[in-house]
């Protein structure tokens, strides 16, 4: 089945530096990715969509200059979360989908952010 | 603006009890909704997909039922067992590849 590998698992950083978060698509080409974030005991809110190719678009409320979306490929998403504070603390997760193919939505195993 | 609600927000059964979970949604134009599992700290595992012209999917011990007129799906899970124990999340996808999901159902099945 299809396959998403998300790195790091966890990351713990000093509140001021940027963190990077890698994406892949292990067996299919994403045409689309997604940026989840989830605090504690709560669900998955999305934070922006991306395209390969193209810029991502974000959600109501989401700050573009401080998570940096890259899609440069259909196999690779990269999220950079800016000039961390303790309240970017938090559990991300991508999904990736091959939009048209009817697989549904895979999801990485997640990272957990801890800024300091 | 679509809204997902899973009932109930925790459920604890004993080993081997069957148990139903419940979801539903507000705007029933959807293109499907999925079933996941979430262990603690670790990222979904999809269970079943069930695409809008369908009513339910099965794999395994789970079925899943979708009635998109009324806005509902329940996942039906057969004989539990300790292994089960996570927290079981349904997603709705609408217009523009948007996944909305619900806080969830968090489940121990007790030995």
């Amino acid at each position: 089945g299809a396959v998403v590998s998300q790195h790091p698992s966890w990351v713990i950083c000093k509140s001021g530096t940027s963190v990077k978060i890698e994406c892949r698509s292990l067996d299919f080409q994403a045409t689309t990715m997604f940026w989840y974030r989830q605090f504690p005991k709560q669900s998955l809110m999305l934070m922006a969509t991306s395209n390969e190719g193209s810029k991502a678009t974000y959600e109501q409320g989401v700050e573009k200059d401080k998570f940096l979306i890259n899609h440069a490929s259909l196999t690779l998403s990269t999220l950079t979360v800016t000039s961390a504070h303790p309240e970017d603390s938090s559990f991300y997760i991508c999904s990736a989908a091959s939009l048209g193919q009817n697989y549904g939505y895979t999801f990485g195993s997640g990272t957990r952010l801890t800024v300091v | 603006k679509q809204e997902v609600t899973q009932i109930p927000a925790a459920l604890s059964v004993p080993e081997g009890e069957n148990l139903v979970l419940n979801c539903s949604f507000t705007d029933s134009a959807i293109y499907n909704l999925q079933w996941f599992r979430q262990d603690p700290g670790k990222g979904l595992t999809s269970l079943l997909l069930i695409q809008s012209s369908q009513r339910e999917q099965t794999s395994g011990r789970l079925n899943a039922s979708l009635d998109k007129s009324s806005g509902r799906s329940t996942l039906y899970i057969a004989a539990s067992q300790p292994g089960d124990s996570a927290t079981y999340l349904c997603a709705v996808e609408t217009s523009g590849s948007r996944l909305t999901f619900g806080e969830g159902t968090q489940l121990t099945v007790n030995p």
